[in-house]
């Protein structure tokens, strides 16, 4: 079976630092991955994918997120964090050709001024 | 604003009761799919629907039953409701081109009473 997994429940970061969340996968084949933002009260905003190709993949709001074959890890990363980033993050895997995602817990970051 | 609406914002409902959520894909897109997410369940894959046709099933309880119509609009459809079924629920949708990058509705929010 396909999965995800997200290790931290929360991140707390203060504003201009490094943020990172992580997301480990457990896949046959070739994972397809994701990174998902969902802010208080709203839907789920797509941020970046990888699918094949430069392990660094480059998203939306300034995010990125590294591939690591070796150690299934699909880490989004931001180099200077901002309050507005604070939000609930999701990694995710698709599962089937058609789409189907496989969602993490979720991990939510803070970001402190 | 990612093109997708869901009607209504909020329901609040009696257990037995039944219950029609309705999803707008964003134009162009043939793909819709139903999330559940629930703070003990976290989010969770229901159902999805391709150009009319049902593509994918997940954790879909057999109270819950959804459709998509010829101008491809969806309904998911709710009955036997209990005290469990509270929950936001999402539509999402994507292009055949890119079915993992999906597009989410702001959400129902169910509760049942």
């Amino acid at each position: 079976a396909q999965s995800v997994a997200q290790p931290e429940d929360q991140v707390n970061v203060a504003e201009g630092n490094p943020l990172t969340v992580k997301c480990t996968y457990s896949v046959s084949g070739n994972p397809y991955l994701f990174w998902y933002v969902q802010y208080p009260n709203r839907g789920l905003q797509f941020l970046l994918k990888y699918i094949t190709g430069d392990n660094l993949v480059k998203g939306s709001y300034g995010f990125e997120a590294e591939f690591n074959k070796s150690q299934t890890s699909f880490h989004l990363k931001k180099p200077s964090a901002l309050v507005s980033d604070s939000a609930l993050y999701f990694c995710a895997v698709q599962t089937d050709s058609w789409g189907k995602l496989q969602f993490g817990a979720g991990t939510q970051v803070v970001v402190t001024p | 604003d990612s093109g997708v609406t869901q009607t209504p914002k909020h329901l609040i409902t009696a257990t037995g009761q039944r219950v029609t959520l309705r999803c707008s894909p964003r134009s162009g897109d043939l793909s819709v799919y139903w999330y559940q997410q629930s703070l003990d369940q976290g989010l969770q894959f229901l159902i999805q629907y391709y150009n009319g046709e049902e593509r994918a099933k997940g954790n879909i309880l057999e109270r819950f039953s959804a459709q998509q119509f010829p101008d491809l609009h969806s309904e998911l459809n709710l009955s036997s409701l209990e005290l469990g079924d509270s929950a936001l629920y999402f539509c999402a949708s994507s292009s055949s081109l890119a079915p993992g990058e999906q597009y989410f509705g702001p959400g129902t929010r169910l509760t049942v009473t």
